[in-house]
């Protein structure tokens, strides 16, 4: 089983729409939660970071379940500017050197539609 | 402040042939980190290197090495090129542990790498 799992979709989605996605992660010992924004052919970049009291950002909203160790990302109101693939990234520490080991998922694709 | 850059963007070599693609940050980061980016295969970390004068394997290093040659620059070079090296490498900068414990991390723009 992959350390982080996401469903590839793609969604397509209308403008205006609310969509989710879930992010699984295997290693309990995991200490910090992220999504990240990639579009086409550039670089990932940080959305937001996720807290396990949940979280929000306009009209973005993440949430954390430790119980369950997934992660999910809701957007409301799509824009057309949303298209783009939604990466989860999970940190665990490395125990002997202390630094923060980050594993990415392979991302969701969101294509909003007018 | 540029970020991070990486030097070259587009790459093309022959197999065996030898590279060392270039990255640098400029926001006094601690943490310095490679990755190879495959379809439909997401990011995945080959080196790390969590401060100065320290380098790290991660999930896959096989056919690679690195060097953390001061706190701004992080490069990594492939000796003996292989068509499975083709890929898109970004390089990626820290801050380190925060108050709240995390990182964000920062890339830099990719480099476009074929092997023939």
């Amino acid at each position: 089983r992959k350390e982080v799992e996401q469903d590839p979709g793609p969604f397509n989605v209308p403008e205006g729409a609310t969509v989710a996605f879930n992010c699984t992660y295997s290693n309990s010992a995991s200490q910090s939660f992220f999504w990240y924004r990639q579009d086409c052919r550039k670089e990932p970049k940080l959305l937001m970071s996720v807290y396990s009291s949940g979280n929000e950002d306009g009209r973005f909203t993440a949430q954390l379940n430790r119980a369950s160790q997934y992660i999910s990302l809701l957007i409301r109101d799509s824009k057309l500017s949303d298209s783009a693939t939604y990466l989860c990234v999970v940190n665990r520490r490395e125990v002997v050197t202390g630094s923060y080991i980050p594993t990415f998922g392979r991302g969701t694709s969101l294509i909003v539609h007018p | 402040n540029a970020g991070v850059t990486q030097t070259p963007k587009f790459q093309v070599l022959k197999t065996g042939q030898s590279m060392t693609l270039q990255c640098a940050q400029d926001m006094n980061h601690n943490s310095m980190y490679w990755y190879r980016q495959d379809p439909g295969m997401g990011l995945r970390l080959i080196y790390y290197s969590a401060s100065e004068g320290t380098t790290d394997k991660g999930e896959v290093p096989n056919g690679y090495n690195v060097s953390r040659l001061n706190k701004r620059e992080f490069s990594l070079r492939l000796e003996s090129a292989a068509p499975s090296q083709t890929s898109v490498y970004f390089c990626a900068s820290s801050e380190g542990v925060t108050r709240e414990g995390r990182e964000t991390q920062y890339f830099g723009p990719g480099t476009r790498l074929l092997v023939l």
